[in-house]
């Protein structure tokens, strides 16, 4: 079964400009997590998706939006960029997002913000 | 304000020892706890969970104990190899089951010496 495929593993934006990372998900999950992890603050959680809705968000600003597609696939996307958005982006699926199930993350999309 | 610690950033053990990572939390709301590792440029792996109505969980060379008590958890790993080098992340989820996301610690990169 092949694994969580995340595409570009690496992105150089401008401060300003918008970004689309996609996230295509292990065959049979429903469940898929966005996740930003920095040196200074670690994995922090941005968004859950679950059957083209999503049902959990963490503590970052309306910049940070999603979306799930009826294949499971998702998108995450970043307006208008900030230096501070520098950072590797890691997307997981699980077959339902609850503790029986276990995230399996992608390898992540690199972003640097210049 | 962190919300799980893991004070040690890196920890060097020799081949065929015991490796104990450690993990603190302080939220009281956590009730399952998970601990991932992670290789460089690749995702994090899950590798072992416990539930707060256990205090041990054990799968294979690796051991997972908890402390209520102390909101204290730790990994441990017996006898250590050379694949096992990475970084482990701990991370914790709050009562209520579901993807409500998980809160992960800065991780610990353990170093396995020959």
């Amino acid at each position: 079964k092949a694994g969580v495929t995340q595409t570009p593993r690496y992105l150089i934006k401008t401060r300003g400009q918008q970004v689309t990372l996609s996230c295509s998900p292990i065959s049979g999950h429903r469940s898929v997590s966005w996740y930003q992890q920095t040196p200074g603050q670690g994995l922090q959680f941005l968004f859950e998706y679950f059957s083209e809705t999503q049902r959990n968000k963490g503590n970052f600003p309306g910049r940070f939006s999603g979306r799930q597609f009826s294949n499971s696939r998702s998108e995450m996307n970043v307006s208008t960029l900030e230096l501070g958005d520098s950072a590797l982006y890691l997307c997981a699926s699980s077959t339902t997002g609850g503790r029986d199930s276990p995230l399996h993350f992608g390898n992540g999309t690199r972003l640097t913000v210049t | 304000d962190q919300q799980v610690k893991q004070n040690s950033p890196s920890l060097s053990v020799q081949e065929g020892r015991i490796s104990i990572l450690n993990c603190d939390y302080t939220n009281s709301m956590f009730d399952y706890f998970l601990w991932y590792k992670k290789y460089p440029a690749e995702g994090p792996t899950f590798l072992i969970s416990i539930s707060s109505i256990k205090d041990k969980n054990e799968d294979g060379r690796f051991t997972v104990f908890l402390n209520k008590s102390a909101k204290h958890l730790s990994l441990h790993i017996v006898p250590s190899q050379p694949g096992d080098s990475a970084v482990y992340f701990c991370a914790a989820s709050v009562l209520g089951g579901g993807a409500d996301g998980l809160t992960f610690g800065k991780g610990t990169h353990l170093i396995i010496q020959p």
